[in-house]
């Protein structure tokens, strides 16, 4: 059974500094990993999304690796910004089926 | 274009009131999934659909929830007879589920049902 754990589970930071995000999934039979971003009350944004034989993916500050044979991904954002304020989660995509599992979350503030 | 849309955005039912949500999808997409989201958890996987086959209801919590997507397009999700644990946010997502769109899922807002 698929299992995904995100740590940590919150995140404070001052403003302008590097942070990683990590995700670890127990199945390595996957299509694809995905990081999304919540803010409160709202639904969920996709930030970047990684099949299953690539190994990272860049979008402005944020890249994302993956290390399928590990069960391992993180999420880098460069120079933090208080915008970046939310809750981020990832979600791996199973074979067989398409049942998508998520983790928790990371709740990140970047202080002003 | 439009993205994924859901109505209503809030719910407030009484116990042992049946209650509908509606998840329309991105035009064209084929795979729509629904997901609970308790307060402060990620989302847990209900129910998928390709076109309008139900191909995986693993996720449904209990017979009391029921998901149905008739012309493959509009999908409609339906807890009978709430309870407190049900209050939860249901989020919809669509997709083109193919290995060109790498499988992408797409989100709408969510629905907030609370259940008094």
């Amino acid at each position: 059974k698929q299992e995904v754990t995100q740590i940590p589970a919150a995140l404070s930071v001052p403003e302008g500094e590097n942070l990683v995000l990590n995700c670890s999934f127990t199945d390595s039979a996957i299509y694809n990993l995905q990081w999304f971003r919540q803010d409160p009350g709202k639904g969920l944004t996709s930030l970047l999304l990684i099949q299953s034989s690539q190994r990272e993916q860049t979008s402005g500050r944020l890249n994302a690796s993956l290390d399928k044979s590990s069960g391992r991904s993180t999420l880098y954002i460069a120079a933090s910004q208080p915008g970046d304020s939310a809750t981020y989660l990832c979600a791996v995509l199973n074979t067989g089926g398409f049942k998508t599992i998520f983790g928790a979350g990371t709740r990140l503030f970047v202080k002003a | 274009g439009a993205g994924v849309s859901q109505s209503p955005r809030y719910k407030v039912a009484k116990r042992g009131q049946d209650v509908a949500l509606r998840c329309d999808p991105i035009s064209g997409h084929v795979s729509l999934f629904w997901y609970q989201q308790a307060l402060g958890q990620g989302p847990e996987f209900l129910t998928y659909f390709q076109n309008e086959a139900q191909l995986d209801k693993s996720g449904l919590p209990s017979d009391r929830f029921f998901a149905e997507r008739p012309e493959g397009s509009v999908s409609t999700l339906k807890i009978q007879r709430t309870q407190q644990e049900d209050s939860a946010v249901y989020l919809c997502a669509s997709s083109l589920m193919t290995s060109r769109d790498s499988y992408e899922q797409y989100f709408g807002p969510g629905t907030r049902l609370t259940v008094t």
